[in-house]
């Protein structure tokens, strides 16, 4: 089975500052990460994947993660924070013994973003 | 692209009355979909994944009665939820993957949401 653990239920920065979001995942076959963002009152977005091949991933609005198997992480950043990008952010995580269909989810980490 | 809306956005209804939220993907065939519950400030849980053209498999605690999900076509899933009471409010989202093999496929789309209130 998977899980994934998100470090820090809040996460408050000033804009343009270093975001920094802790995804921990456990797994015991090869995973496929995701990081989401949410809006108020809204779906999913897609921020970016990993799959296979590179592990520095780059995604959308400059957001990059990287996946590190030895620490068993996937750390979402962004060099400089911006007030759109204050939101609720997901990471998630699955695995080719569930054919890559079902998402497990992190509870979330709320991004706050100060002028 | 791989766009996913919801229908409807919001909705407020009377205990005991049923209520059809529909998933469509928009520019994409979609062989199976998922229907997820978020409660205020919490993360998403799965409640059924919806194979087009098959019954859909539910999560351990979703109740299926309850919980009733037709994928009856490649772009529209609907779940409607039967006999709805005060506890089943809730924010619901559906997510679609791309059929086939292309580099998308194994990504969820989540549409916006629905917002149900049972009163």
């Amino acid at each position: 089975a998977q899980s994934v653990t998100q470090l820090g239920s809040h996460v408050s920065v000033s804009e343009g500052a270093l975001v920094l979001l802790r995804c921990n995942y456990s797994s015991s076959v090869p995973p496929y990460l995701f990081w989401y963002v949410q809006y108020p009152n809204q779906g999913l977005q897609l921020l970016l994947k990993y799959t296979t091949g590179a592990t520095l991933v780059k995604g959308i609005n400059g957001f990059e993660a990287e996946f590190k198997k030895s620490e068993t992480s996937f750390h979402l950043t962004k060099p400089s924070a911006h007030m759109s990008d204050a939101a609720e952010y997901f990471c998630a995580v699955s695995a080719l013994n569930t054919g890559f269909q079902k998402l497990v989810f992190g509870t979330g980490t709320r991004l706050l973003v100060s002028p | 692209g791989a766009v996913v809306s919801q229908h409807p956005s919001r909705v407020i209804c009377k205990s005991g009355t049923s209520v059809k939220i529909e998933c469509r993907s928009l520019d994409f065939q979609a062989t199976t979909m998922f229907w997820y519950r978020q409660f205020p400030k919490q993360s998403l849980m799965l409640m059924a994944t919806s194979n087009e053209g098959s019954k859909a498999t539910y999560e351990q605690g979703v109740e299926k009665d309850k919980f009733l999900i037709n994928h009856a076509s490649l772009t529209l899933s609907t779940l409607t939820v039967t006999s709805a009471h005060p506890e089943d409010s809730s924010f619901y989202i559906c997510s679609a993957r791309i059929s086939g093999s292309s580099q998308s496929a194994d990504t969820q789309y989540f549409g916006p949401g629905t917002r149900l209130t049972v009163l």
